[in-house]
């Protein structure tokens, strides 16, 4: 079983619409959490990390779960430009930091 | 000028050849990785280093190596270069607090035939 895994998509939804992305982890001693947007050939970059009670940035809310170990990014009122492959990562402490991401869940927002 | 930059950013090699991949940061963090990507997989850890000083084997080193030569710069080598070495490479660093974000370089695309 994969430490971090996620549904690999692809999600094709219409402009406005609202999707929601699922992500499970393995490792109960799993300790920071986030999501990190990649574009098509590009580096990937923090959408945003994860907190305990949840938290939303505009568009975007992120859940966390730590009984069923998953964490959830919703995006609501899709834009064209939120088009990307969406990384869920998570760092734990196993005498070191060890940061593991997933393989990403692919978004295509259509006109 | 972007803060983590990677040369070349395109590479195309023949099997046997030896590779270096170069990364140079200006965000004056401690932290450096090297990872790759492979389509459906996600990113693996090839090495890291926590200070000049300090390299760190990740889950995929066999058939890496790498060389800090300052805080700033982390390079990475393929002494002998094989086609499944065939990926997309990245660098990223990070500052040491424990919940930081990785920021990462724009990527090199190697090619072995």
């Amino acid at each position: 079983r994969k430490e971090v895994e996620q549904d690999p998509g692809p999600f094709n939804v219409p402009e406005g619409a609202t999707v929601a992305f699922n992500c499970t982890y393995s490792n109960s001693a799993s300790q920071s959490f986030f999501w990190y947007r990649q574009d098509c050939r590009k580096e990937p970059k923090l959408l945003m990390s994860v907190y305990s009670s949840g938290n939303e940035d505009g568009r975007f809310t992120a859940q966390l779960n730590r009984a069923s170990q998953y964490i959830s990014l919703l995006i609501r009122d899709s834009k064209l430009s939120d088009s990307a492959t969406y990384l869920c990562v998570v760092k734990l402490y196993t005498g070191g930091f060890k940061t593991i991401f997933g393989a990403g869940t692919r978004l295509f927002v259509k006109a | 000028d972007a803060d983590v930059t990677q040369t070349p950013r395109n590479r195309i090699t023949k099997t046997g050849k030896r590779i270096m991949l170069e990364c140079s940061q200006t965000k004056g963090h401690d932290r450096m990785y090297w990872y790759r990507q492979d389509p459906g997989l996600g990113l693996q850890l090839i090495y890291y280093s926590f200070d000049v000083k300090d390299i760190n084997k990740g889950e995929i080193s066999d058939g890496y190596s790498v060389s800090r030569q300052a805080q700033a710069k982390f390079s990475l080598s393929l002494e002998s270069a094989i086609p499944n070495q065939t990926a997309l490479y990245f660098c990223a660093t990070s500052d040491t607090a424990s919940h930081s974000e990785q920021f990462f370089g724009p990527g090199t695309r190697l090619t072995v035939l």
